[in-house]
């Protein structure tokens, strides 16, 4: 089975620093992908940033970036430059990419995080 | 383009009675999933369909079905409410089943049980 966790709760940042927001996962798979979604009061799901674990480079989008160990099986999320909008609930989220799961994410139980001004 | 549109948004419904929830996917999106969203147990995957059939199930009962329609649309039902129905409902559309492809999420619908 494939485990998501995420181990902090919440956390909070002040405006222009930088937050690292953990992720680890267990899976017996090789291929996989990796995601961290962003969920605001708004309540929709968004996409933060996407990862291949096929690919040993991290992915970034702007000030948002991600460290993967794929050996420690360890996926966090690094936001650089924290804004206000930037509050929200973030999820790690794992796709294993087989022909019977298609697009069934296992999620984390998030981490709030709090931008303050 | 429009996004996807679940509806209703919110929903207050008895316990017993039994709900059906909307989602309308992007245009030309061919896969729709439906997750639970509860503060004690996180995000949990219900199923997924694409070209109307169920390719996925989550760890479900059986009072929890769905459908999806031939524009892709679909609806989950949930029969015989019970009070630990009462979620978020989050359904996400994407291109296709594989895993590479982008999913995108609604705004959900927030469903209580009383």
């Amino acid at each position: 089975a494939q485990t998501v966790t995420q181990s902090q709760p919440e956390m909070s940042v002040q405006e222009a620093e930088t937050v690292t927001l953990s992720c680890t996962y267990d899976t017996s798979e090789n291929n996989y992908y990796l995601f961290w979604y962003k969920q605001p009061p708004s309540r929709q799901m968004i996409l933060v940033i996407r990862q291949e674990a096929y690919k040993q480079q991290n992915a970034t989008e702007n000030r948002f970036s991600v460290n993967f160990q794929k050996a420690a099986k360890s996926f966090s999320l690094k936001i650089s430059d924290s804004q206000l909008g930037d509050t929200a609930m973030y999820f790690c989220a794992f796709i294993k990419p087989t022909s019977n799961t298609g697009n069934q994410f296992y999620f984390g139980t998030g981490t709030s995080l709090t931008v303050i001004p | 383009k429009a996004g996807v549109t679940q509806t209703p948004r919110y929903l207050i419904k008895t316990r017993g009675q039994q709900v059906t929830l909307s989602c309308s996917p992007i245009s030309g999106h061919r896969s729709v999933s439906w997750y639970q969203q509860t503060p004690g147990q996180g995000l949990q995957f219900l199923f997924e369909y694409f070209s109307e059939t169920q390719r996925n199930k989550g760890n479900f009962p059986g009072r929890f079905s769905g459908r999806q329609f031939s524009n892709s649309r679909s609806e989950m039902n949930v029969s015989t409410l019970e009070l630990g129905d009462s979620a978020l409902y989050l359904c996400a559309s994407s291109h296709t089943f594989r895993a590479n492809t982008e999913a995108f999420f609604g705004q959900g619908t927030r469903l209580t049980v009383v």
